[in-house]
């Protein structure tokens, strides 16, 4: 099955700074990685996905990229604030199959300093 | 429209006692997860209910777990003989599901269980 990796399990950053989450998938069939974001006491809420096809999405101050050969992905975040201030968890997901199920990484702790 | 809901949002119950939480997803969506998150921990993938298909139980950790969907609404996991280690927030996600490639989950607020 798939397996997701998730580095650096916390991360503290000043406001206004970029912020770096990296992901690893092990199953080359994988083609859909979204990210969910949790603040504390919260529900995950997804924030940005990524298909296959594509090595590199935006929405404001979020980015995410996508390297297949190496089975990697990362989530960007510039100019920090700190209302970002949560824990990410990066996905993937074969969705060529029947079964849409997300495998999750044990999430990054991401603290912003003010 | 109304997101997902579950009930109860806290369970206290004595360790070996029985509990039933109950997930009730957006309607429409086709697919609904329940899913384990320890305190300070990540997701847990527990099972998956896709449309009439067989349920993926593969992350049930033992045999004391158990879940049913009536159709593509409400679902209910139930835990018997509860332990200590059950201690935690069980969430429920739904998503629209493959058909329409639409694979964006949905989640519950959660049922904190703690188990004394």
């Amino acid at each position: 099955g798939e397996n997701v990796e998730q580095h650096p399990s916390t991360l503290s950053v000043q406001e206004g700074d970029s912020a770096v989450i990296k992901c690893t998938y092990s199953d080359s069939a994988s083609n859909y990685f979204p990210w969910y974001k949790q603040e504390l006491g919260k529900r995950p809420q997804l924030i940005i996905d990524i298909r296959s096809n594509v090595g590199e999405k935006k929405d404001q101050r979020i980015a995410v990229t996508l390297n297949k050969t190496a089975k990697h992905f990362s989530l960007h975040i510039t100019e920090t604030q700190p209302e970002d201030s949560a824990v990410y968890f990066c996905a993937a997901m074969n969705s060529g199959g029947s079964n849409y199920k997300l495998t999750f990484g044990k999430g990054t702790l991401l603290t912003v300093n003010p | 429209g109304a997101g997902v809901s579950q009930s109860p949002s806290n369970k206290v119950t004595e360790k070996g006692k029985d509990v039933e939480l109950r997930c009730d997803p957006i309607s429409g969506h086709t697919a609904l997860y329940w899913y384990r998150q320890r305190l300070g921990q990540g997701l847990e993938f527990l099972i998956y209910f896709q449309g009439n298909s067989a349920p993926d139980k593969s992350g049930l950790p033992s045999d004391r777990f158990s879940a049913e969907r009536t159709g593509e609404s409400v679902s209910t996991l139930t835990i018997q003989r509860t332990q200590q280690e059950d201690s935690a927030v069980y969430l429920c996600a739904s998503s629209r599901g493959g058909v329409v490639r639409a694979y964006e989950q949905y989640f519950g607020p959660g049922t904190r269980l703690t188990v004394t």
